[in-house]
């Protein structure tokens, strides 16, 4: 069964330092989203992303964050200067259509800012 | 924007019996409907989802319902299992004509414990 890939499972960054997040969505999707889980909290939209360029994001998506389709197959979530509330597991998801299919969600990367 | 509201944050059931999670939404344009599961450390996972055009959908021993007019809809598990312990999120969502409105909003969970 396809699977939504993320790398790395674990990242470790010092404070102010730049990260970024890899995905690689379903093959044959079209629709893009990064979402992220602060420890025992709820799943928290950031970005969606369509057609090369972002469809909807939320207010969490500051200018410290981008995100980036580079080739065929990657999906990437920056975050430029990374801060302490940073800290979360970050998932990427796919979808074939709209925000009315389902979404595929990757196994997240924990990301720890120190 | 969407709020969405979920109940009871915790839940625990003897094997066997049934549990029932809850869910309301602010956002009366909001059209679709999914559930997740998520175990501890990994994945969210869609259990079962609804559109606004039905009132109730089941898939063996899992059902949603939905009361548009009250905006609330509810996870049905019958004869629980011990592999039903996780973390159980709905989530809404809605489609504009001509185009889509991409994310989900999520409740805050229900951890649910399946006793044997």
């Amino acid at each position: 069964e396809p699977e939504v890939t993320q790398t790395p499972s674990h990242q470790v960054t010092q404070m102010g330092q730049e990260v970024i997040l890899r995905c690689v969505p379903i093959s044959n999707h079209l629709y893009f989203y990064w979402y992220r889980q602060i420890l025992g909290q709820k799943v928290e939209f950031l970005v969606s992303f369509y057609n090369n360029e972002i469809s909807e994001k939320s207010e969490i998506f500051d200018d410290q964050f981008s995100v980036e389709r580079p080739d065929g197959s990657n999906f990437t979530l920056k975050i430029r200067s990374t801060k302490l509330e940073d800290s979360a597991m970050y998932f990427c998801a796919s979808s074939v259509g709209r925000g009315d299919t389902e979404a595929f969600f990757g196994q997240g990367t924990r990301l720890t800012v120190v | 924007g969407e709020n969405v509201e979920q109940h009871p944050s915790t839940l625990s059931v003897q094997e066997g019996d049934s549990a029932v999670i809850k869910c309301t939404y602010s956002d009366s344009a909001s059209n679709y409907f999914p559930w997740y599961k998520q175990e501890l450390g990994k994945r969210p996972q869609l259990i079962i989802d609804i559109r606004s055009n039905v009132g109730e959908k089941k898939d063996q021993r899992i059902a949603v319902t939905l009361n548009k007019t009250a905006k609330h809809f509810s996870l049905h598990i019958t004869e629980t299992q011990p592999e039903d312990s996780a973390v159980y999120f709905c989530a809404a969502s809605k489609v504009h004509s001509g185009a889509g409105s991409y994310q989900l909003t999520f409740g805050k969970g229900t951890k649910l414990s399946v006793i044997p």
